[in-house]
């Protein structure tokens, strides 16, 4: 029983570089939420998913983008990072929008 | 708008002692109310819930909680720390309808002595 699983656990991007960080759970929620984490912030919303189909901003989505691949896959993607970025990024899921949600392990991402 | 405070940054108790989070929130009506563990290195992980009923709620690794209406509180306790328990916890607020996001407090770090 994995829950959810975020890929790739650590990464390091230089200053413009793009990429996607993946998360897929299975526990057939339907809702999926990136964060990000920095010290001091708590856990800031990115980008939303409440159903299969549907994409929402959050608190902080400058410079992000999702795409809700299928009910367990919603990925994050940087197009061009920025040293901004530098963050833990976690992905969680919840059987429906609003409830307690299940958090994977988190990216730690470092933008040079 | 909604917000969550959690006044203390660091706490330090000893091992055996007994443990109390404090969490404050601004909402307009009854909130749903979480409190997260987050061990170093981890994702966060769910201690309890608040939706409504019984304004004490027991959650797992024998931690409770208490809202308080009249305070805006949301307050974690456990009687007697172990030093697994240290960590950082996370409160949190939502309302589970068109804006269910959940805010975060900042969070308060355990540590405990032993």
């Amino acid at each position: 029983n994995a829950g959810v699983t975020q890929t790739p656990k650590f990464q390091v991007l230089k200053t413009g570089q793009s990429m996607t960080l993946q998360c897929a759970q299975d526990m057939n929620h339907n809702s999926m939420y990136w964060y990000r984490q920095d010290p001091g912030m708590g856990l800031r919303l990115i980008y939303y998913s409440a159903s299969e189909g549907t994409t929402d901003k959050g608190e902080v989505p400058n410079g992000y983008n999702v795409s809700r691949l299928n009910k367990r896959e919603f990925s994050l993607r940087l197009e061009s990072a920025a040293p901004s970025q530098t963050s833990v990024y976690f992905c969680a899921s919840s059987e429906y929008w609003g409830r307690p949600a299940f958090f994977g392990q988190g990216t730690r991402l470092t933008v040079v | 708008a909604q917000s969550v405070t959690q006044p203390d940054i660091h706490i330090t108790v000893s091992e055996g002692a007994s443990l109390e989070l404090r969490c404050n929130y601004s909402y307009g009506a009854t909130p749903y109310l979480f409190w997260y563990v987050q061990s170093p290195g981890q994702g966060l992980q769910l201690l309890l819930k608040y939706f409504s009923g019984d304004t004490l709620v027991q959650g797992i690794k024998g931690f409770e909680a208490e809202f308080k209406r009249s305070q805006s509180s949301f307050n974690l306790r456990k009687p007697s720390v172990h030093w697994s328990d240290a960590a950082e916890y996370f409160c949190a607020v939502g309302d589970g309808g068109s804006q269910g996001n959940l805010i975060f407090g900042k969070g308060t770090k355990l540590s405990v002595k032993p």
